[in-house]
């Protein structure tokens, strides 16, 4: 079992629409979860990180954790073009400051 | 303000030879963290430094890969005796002190083993 596991996509929403991206961790001590977005080419920039059961917004973004299901998401909301990434979720595990990463989820904002 | 640095940004390699990967971590920032991108694939954690220190090496292969983050200058990621299953992207983050939160990304070496 991966430690943490994404739908690899690739999702599709409309502009302005919300974009739901979803992942869950297999570690039930995982303490520190993370959000980056990863541009073609580029390397990852954090967008969001929650460390409390509950929400947490930040602008358009609003990360979603719930530890007793082992879940956690990000909600984009009036998507734009310039969303469109590959979204990758990081875990902290309970020893140690490395994280493990899913896969990523590819979104595309059509226009 | 310049943010994490790495060096160089595309490198090529025949099979057999060695690869240096340098890294230098934003100001202010004590802890290195080098990840491995194959394509299709997700980040994978390899090393974890402090300044002339390996903190956890577990995702590092035993063989062919070392790294070290010396008290002056950057930090190197080196593999030698490349095989082309080594071609992937690597990427260099840093930290402030184990702030997770400040782990910032440097723009990634893309190693191609021809």
């Amino acid at each position: 079992q991966k430690e943490v596991e994404q739908n690899s996509g690739p999702l599709s929403v409309p502009e302005g629409a919300i974009a739901s991206l979803n992942c869950t961790y297999s570690d039930r001590g995982s303490q520190s979860f993370f959000w980056y977005r990863q541009y073609s080419g580029k390397s990852p920039e954090l967008i969001m990180f929650i460390y409390s059961n509950g929400d947490k917004e930040d602008g358009r973004f609003t990360a979603q954790l719930n530890k007793a299901s082992q879940y956690v998401s990000l909600l984009i909301r009036d998507s734009q073009p310039s969303d469109s990434a590959t979204y990758l979720c990081a875990v902290n595990p309970p020893t140690g400051n490395q994280f493990y990463f899913g896969t990523g989820t590819s979104l595309t904002v059509i226009p | 303000n310049a943010g994490v640095m790495q060096n160089p940004r595309h490198l090529v390699r025949r099979r057999g030879q060695e690869a240096r990967l340098r890294c230098s971590p934003m100001k202010g920032h004590s802890h290195v963290y080098w990840y491995r991108q194959l394509p299709e694939e997700g980040l994978k954690f390899m090393v974890y430094l402090q300044k002339e220190n390996i903190i956890d090496e577990s995702g590092m292969p035993k063989e062919r890969f070392s790294a070290e983050f010396p008290k002056e200058g950057p930090s190197i990621l080196r593999i030698q005796q490349v095989v082309r299953g080594d071609s992937a992207a690597y990427f260099c983050a840093s930290s402030f002190f184990d702030r997770q939160e400040t782990q910032y990304f440097g723009p990634g070496t893309r190693l191609l083993v021809l």
